[in-house]
């Protein structure tokens, strides 16, 4: 059964700071990963997918990257804003064919606190 | 496109009463998904439907809980009778299978149960 760790739970950086989120799976047979973002009493918003296929993804600030092989994945955030503040989270997709490929396994997340 | 749409996004009721959730995905996406979020256990998958059909029900905590997807475009979550521990916020998410997989969520519902 696949199992998605995020550490830290918790974060707090000061406004400007570069910073990383860590995301792990204990299954290395993936079809693709995605970071999401939550906002409180807000549902989730899709930032970037990473396909196994692939080592990183970029949108603007944020950049994402792959190491299947280690079961890791990462969040890098860049002169991170107050805006910023949220909850992150990864989610990985099974790496096999056919209907059952379609389920997301959650990690917790990481509560990203970004102080003026 | 409004993108995934639920109903109601609050929603208080009694132990034992019926609870409908609703949701109407994204047009053209032919993948529903229902997830349940608590701060114990995080995101879980309830169930999910292809083509209206559903495909894995595996996660659905008990017989208390049903879902349909009568078309394409509505799907609907009934707990029956509702109890407390049914308290979280209900996700409705969509996706293309002719696109990479990315998953669009809904608002979410949230329930309490008294």
């Amino acid at each position: 059964k696949q199992e998605v760790t995020q550490i830290p739970a918790a974060l707090s950086v000061p406004e400007g700071e570069n910073l990383v989120l860590n995301c792990s799976f204990t299954d290395s047979a993936i079809y693709n990963l995605q970071w999401f973002r939550q906002d409180p009493g807000k549902g989730l918003t899709s930032l970037l997918l990473i396909q196994s296929s692939q080592r990183e993804q970029t949108s603007g600030r944020l950049n994402a990257s792959l190491d299947k092989s280690s079961g890791r994945s990462t969040l890098y955030i860049a002169a991170s804003q107050p805006g910023d503040s949220a909850t992150y989270l990864c989610a990985v997709r099974k790496g096999h064919s056919g209907a059952g490929s379609y389920q997301l396994t959650f990690g917790k997340g990481t509560k990203l606190s970004v102080i003026p | 496109d409004a993108g995934v749409i639920q109903s109601p996004r609050h929603e208080v009721t009694e132990m034992g009463q019926e609870v409908t959730l609703r949701c109407k995905p994204i047009s053209g996406h032919d993948y529903l998904f229902w997830y349940r979020q608590t701060m114990m256990r995080g995101l879980e998958l309830l169930i999910y439907f292809n083509n209206n059909v559903p495909i894995d029900d595996s996660g659905m905590p008990e017989d208390r809980f049903s879902a349909k997807m009568p078309n394409a475009s509505f799907s609907t979550l009934k707990i029956q009778p509702s109890e407390p521990r049914d308290s979280a916020v209900y996700f409705c998410a969509s996706t293309s299978g002719a696109s990479d997989g990315e998953l669009f969520f809904g608002e979410g519902s949230r329930l309490t149960v008294l």
